[in-house]
């Protein structure tokens, strides 16, 4: 079947500007997780989902980040007045049951220039 | 704070040899451990997972896990250079940052 689905694969916007980021999980994956990864980097955990809900938001760096998931399938992740420092791949991942026990598969990532 | 720590790389070896990969973990809570493989540009791939205590071999790489020591490995026996990847440690949904493996003809 279909793997995790990222749109748009590549994103340049200004400074201010607001963006969202897509991501469509696997078929039948009730968790979403969204991660960030600067160049070189590794993966920055941002917001966790089971079904709608999102029990761990602990990685979202500011109030400028958000992110909701709708129907228990598609997730935006929304960043508000983005800055340079945004500018990063940002991954989407999806596992079929809860967070532990169930390996992630990854989406090809939006990567996010920020001018 | 949930951390996960790799050794800091980057890693090579010769053709043949065996590579060692370590990750600690600061959570004594957490319950799954993975090791995915990221090649450049792309995105991260599963290697291995472990649950439990011991080693898990699967082919040419073995897991370990030592729960008491909060401590995780991957060993890749007869490394290729089809393996020179960064390789990421993660605890549940946490990842370390990566070592990355250049494996030498």
């Amino acid at each position: 079947g279909a793997g995790v689905s990222q749109s748009p694969s590549n994103k340049v916007t200004e400074k201010g500007k607001d963006v969202e980021l897509r991501c469509d999980p696997i078929s039948g994956h009730t968790a979403l997780y969204w991660y960030r990864q600067s160049l070189g980097q590794g993966l920055e955990f941002l917001i966790y989902f089971q079904g709608n809900s999102a029990p761990d938001k602990s990685g979202l760096p500011s109030d400028r980040f958000s992110a909701e998931r709708t129907g228990g399938s598609v997730s935006t992740l929304t960043i508000q007045r983005t800055q340079q420092e945004d500018s990063a791949v940002y991954l989407c991942a999806s596992s079929l049951g809860q967070a532990v026990n169930s390996p992630l598969h990854f989406g090809n990532g939006t990567r996010l220039t920020v001018t | 704070q949930k951390e996960v720590e790799q050794n800091s790389g980057p890693l090579s070896v010769p053709e043949g040899a065996i590579a060692s990969l370590n990750c600690t973990y600061s959570d004594r809570g957490s319950q799954s451990f993975f090791w995915y493989r990221q090649y450049s540009g792309k995105s991260p791939e599963l290697i291995m997972s472990i649950y439990s205590n011991g080693d898990k071999e699967d082919g040419r790489f073995t897991a370990q896990l030592n729960k008491a020591s909060q401590y995780v490995s991957l060993l890749i026996r007869d490394s290729q250079p089809s393996d020179s990847a960064t390789y990421l440690c993660a605890c549940d949904m946490r990842f370390g940052a990566g070592t990355r493996l250049t494996v030498k003809p």
